[in-house]
């Protein structure tokens, strides 16, 4: 599976945009990307995902570069909840049509006041 | 709508006991992952299970192993406990349509303590 980059933290004030790079040089044509948030003590949260194109939902925004080596997740408005640990992760879909997730450390995310 | 459920919440093990965790996936969702999660650490794939058979394993030994059943919930069951496997396990559940990137959505996980 592919592995990501993605730098260990990053700072935003409130109400401003937060973008989160993420580097993945050796995906594969079939590789999806996905981003996660964790928010301490609890569970991954499901943000986006995509294949190829720009992606959009009610939580974010995911641009994919052309080449598909890297991706920016965007949080348009950030709040204080949006606080967490962020991670994007690419996964191969093998023979069986089964995903795992290999996940890195994440960029870890202080919205500030 | 539930999502994935998780339980217990909290447990503390002592060296050499064994354990159970139990999960039930989201509505919908016929396939359980389950992953181990260290302290300041991402999450690492433990198995995949899917119609009660285990599927994909990550690089763990055989004092963890699992089970699916009909109704599609599962179990995490860890032999030989070590001081080492205290962790946050949590559970994943996603639908058996892997090919369309369908994502897999998280419980919150049991906290698992060894002494």
């Amino acid at each position: 599976d592919a592995k990501t980059t993605q730098p260990p933290s990053m700072d935003c004030a409130e109400g401003r945009a937060a973008n989160l790079p993420c580097n993945h040089s050796t995906i594969s044509g079939n590789e999806y990307v996905y981003w996660y948030r964790q928010i301490h003590s609890q569970g991954p949260q499901y943000i986006i995902h995509g294949l190829k194109n720009n992606e959009t939902n009610e939580m974010a925004s995911l641009i994919i570069t052309e080449d598909r080596k890297s991706s920016t997740l965007i949080l348009p408005h950030a709040t204080l909840r949006d606080t967490a640990v962020y991670y994007c992760i690419v996964s191969l879909l093998n023979a069986g049509n089964n995903r795992k997730l290999i996940w890195g450390l994440g960029t870890s995310l202080a919205v500030n006041p | 709508d539930a999502g994935v459920t998780q339980s217990p919440t909290h447990l503390i093990k002592t060296r050499g006991q064994q354990v159970t965790l139990r999960c039930s996936p989201k509505s919908g969702h016929d396939t359980v992952s389950w992953y181990q999660q260290a302290l300041g650490q991402g999450p690492q794939f433990i198995f995949q299970y899917y119609e009660e058979e285990e599927r994909q394993r990550g690089n763990f030994p055989d004092r963890f192993s699992g089970h699916q059943f009909p109704n599609y919930s599962s179990e995490l069951n860890v032999n030989a406990l070590l001081l080492g496997d205290s962790a946050l396990y949590l559970c994943a559940s996603s639908p058996r349509g892997g090919g369309r990137g369908q994502p897999q959505h998280f419980g919150d996980g049991t906290r698992l303590s060894i002494l």
